[in-house]
């Protein structure tokens, strides 16, 4: 089975800007959740979508943002870039039963200038 | 690869000996656990997992136990290798939420 895949690896922005990471799951998996990675602050959940619709949500301001489509495949927008989004954005796959594993794809790097 | 933790605790071992990495974890109605490593450049590794009606895991080379007296998880790896290096999580999680992950730890492996 193919593993879990994040598009781009790696994204340079400027402040004010928006992006968009998308991620697609495990064959068969259900459940995509985003997790932000930084030196500082560690890996933090920001949001996890399951059959189409948002099941959990952390403590990050609106900007940040998500859909889930049909084929379970996610994307996450962030908009009006700041410079402390600079991170690694990671993806985590899953069944999606409440406690299931999770798989991690390799996450996709941006920097904003 | 992601820097994580600038000031992340650091275990040093020797090539061939046994690793133990500790994590307490902080909520008491967690009842699911994941141990994963994290490679520069890479995204987190599954490594082994356990549920609270457990005590202890064994996997190849590896064994995790949980203390749920003390919010305690660890995990053991077994001879030591290079490729073992790494930043090791854990991971908590209460059914139906999210994953709250620990620090991490960073493994060194001497030769």
């Amino acid at each position: 089975k193919a593993g879990v895949t994040q598009t781009p690896r790696y994204l340079i922005k400027t402040r004010g800007q928006q992006v968009t990471l998308s991620c697609s799951p495990i064959s068969g998996h259900r459940s995509v959740s985003w997790y932000q990675q930084t030196p500082g602050q560690g890996l933090q959940f920001l949001f996890e979508y399951f059959s189409e619709t948002q099941r959990n949500k952390g403590n990050f301001p609106g900007r940040f943002s998500g859909r889930q489509f049909s084929n379970s495949r996610s994307e996450m927008n962030v908009s009006t870039l700041e410079l402390g989004d600079s991170a690694l954005y990671l993806c985590a796959s899953s069944p999606g039963q409440p406690n299931n594993e999770q798989f991690f794809g390799p996450g996709t790097r941006l920097t904003v200038l | 690869g992601e820097n994580v933790g600038l000031h992340l605790p650091t275990l040093s071992v020797q090539e061939g000996d046994n690793s133990i990495i500790n994590c307490a974890y902080s909520n008491s109605a967690s009842d699911y656990f994941i141990w994963y490593k994290q490679e520069s450049g890479k995204g987190p590794q599954f490594i082994i997992d356990i549920r609270s009606n457990m005590d202890k895991r064994q996997g190849q080379r590896v064994t995790v136990l949980l203390n749920k007296t003390v919010k305690h998880l660890s995990l053991q790896i077994a001879a030591t290798q290079p490729g073992d290096s790494a930043v090791y999580f854990c991971a908590e999680k209460v059914y139906g939420q999210n994953f709250v992950f620990g620090p991490g730890t960073r493994l060194s492996v001497l030769p």
